[in-house]
């Protein structure tokens, strides 16, 4: 069972509030990302890392920051809500090795915001 | 660009075979994986084809040609809890993923 943890699971927020999705591993994984999916939809890739002090933007990174202060931890904030920013959003994790990814995704159950 | 195509949806019956095939097109090629993805639950990883041919694992297999740009996963022995959808996606030259939009799998008793 992957050790990877999201909070919150479930959030309702207004305009223009700044969150921020909270994501843990305890696998010891360099690599971390986070993707957003709408119902139906293709999993869309935000920002990834590669290990401390290492963050890449994906292809909707635009609006949102990432920071990777330790291994385990790798938050998503945004600044200010829009209701475009409803969706479910994905944390995931993976071994690295020697700089390529090796294996399987683990993810995090998800944090499904609302912006009203 | 790079491309998934997997069918939106598909219907099977309890305790038959079905099919799911995925074509892609991506920048590069490092990797082929099928995931499995229930309603409102995270994907879990189901398989991983680098090279061509089938590989099996319990009541699913994986087959990749990548002369053809072409995968399926076969799923055997169709039982409700199989009723998910089945995402497919590629790895390419930088080592990332491009996900299908995932092929919603309805199981009928």
């Amino acid at each position: 069972e992957a050790d990877i943890y999201q909070t919150p699971r479930y959030l309702v927020i207004g305009t223009g509030k700044k969150i921020t999705l909270e994501c843990s591993q305890t696998m010891g994984h360099d690599k971390m990302y986070w993707y957003q999916q709408d119902p139906g939809m293709e999993l869309h890739l935000i920002h990834y890392s590669y290990g401390v002090n290492s963050t890449e933007k994906g292809d909707l990174s635009s609006e949102s920051t990432v920071s990777r202060i330790r291994t385990e931890h790798f938050p998503l904030t945004l600044e200010s809500a829009r209701p475009s920013h409803t969706s479910q959003y994905l944390c995931a994790s993976s071994e690295l090795d020697r700089g390529e990814v090796t294996g399987e995704l683990f993810f995090g159950e998800g944090s499904r915001l609302t912006v009203l | 660009g790079q491309n998934i195509d997997q069918p939106t949806e598909m219907t099977a019956t309890e305790g038959a075979i079905v099919q799911i095939n995925c074509t892609y097109q991506t920048s590069g090629f490092n990797g082929l994986f099928w995931y499995q993805q229930h309603a409102g639950e995270a994907p879990t990883f189901l398989s991983y084809n680098v090279l061509d041919g089938l590989e099996e694992k319990g009541r699913f297999s994986s087959f990749l040609s990548r002369s053809k740009g072409y995968s399926y996963l076969l799923l055997k022995e169709l039982q409700m809890k199989d009723s998910a959808s089945y995402l497919c996606a590629s790895m390419d030259s930088n080592y990332q993923l491009i996900w299908g939009a995932g092929t919603k799998l309805i199981i009928k008793p």
